[in-house]
């Protein structure tokens, strides 16, 4: 079956620019999350969503970093006024429950170079 | 708090040749432990898990790993490497009393030679 999908799968952007990171999880996946993958930094949490609804936002770096959820589907990961440290690649994962030994399930990621 | 601590950065293997990954955990409970593998430029892919059931887990693509308790210990094994092996391997507990938040390890980066 379809797996998890980001869009763009690379994206150039200037600094000061806003962007935005799309992740469509496996249908019937309920909870969904957002990592960072950089360099040096290895794989950070940002949110997780339980439905539409965002129970941990502990990882957001910056009031820059907001995402949402619509539907229970398909997310956003927005980023404004990007900086060059917001350089990384950007991992989404759903799970069809949450809870200690449930198995997260990642897409391609999306690769953000800020010039 | 749990963690997970990936002894090697870097391992180089032989193809045919037996791999080891080690990883050690800290957990005040009986964690629940993954396996992960990253090839370039793709997303995370779970090779196996470990829920407290039997201790030798087997996985996908002929990896297993034995959880020992007494040691504290999770490591990833395979009698056989082969050159798709080559990629990066992340050691990963399940954060108790939380909604399953997963704490990574730093990554192993496999290299297989011919």
């Amino acid at each position: 079956g379809a797996g998890v999908s980001q869009s763009p799968s690379n994206k150039v952007t200037e600094k000061g620019k806003d962007v935005e990171l799309r992740c469509d999880p496996i249908s019937g996946h309920t909870a969904l999350y957002w990592y960072r993958q950089s360099l040096g930094q290895g794989l950070e949490f940002l949110i997780y969503f339980q439905g539409n609804s965002a129970p941990d936002k502990s990882g957001l770096p910056s009031d820059r970093f907001s995402a949402e959820r619509t539907g229970g589907s398909v997310s956003t990961l927005t980023i404004q006024r990007t900086q060059q440290e917001d350089s990384a690649v950007y991992l989404c994962a759903s799970s069809s429950r949450t809870g200690g030994g449930q198995p997260q399930h990642f897409g391609d990621g999306t690769r953000l170079s800020i010039l | 708090a749990q963690s997970v601590t990936q002894l090697d950065s870097h391992v180089s293997v032989s193809e045919g040749t037996p791999v080891l990954l080690r990883c050690n955990y800290s957990s005040s409970y009986s964690p629940s432990l993954f396996w992960y593998v990253q090839h370039p430029n793709k997303g995370l892919q779970l090779l196996l898990k470990y829920t407290s059931a039997a201790t030798l887990v087997k996985g996908i693509n002929g990896f297993e790993a034995e959880f020992k308790k007494s040691e504290t210990s999770f490591h990833l094994t395979k009698p056989s490497a082969h050159m798709s092996d080559a990629a990066e391997y992340f050691c990963v507990v399940s954060v108790t009393d939380s909604w399953g938040k997963l704490q990574f390890g730093a990554g192993t980066q496999v290299v297989v030679t011919p």
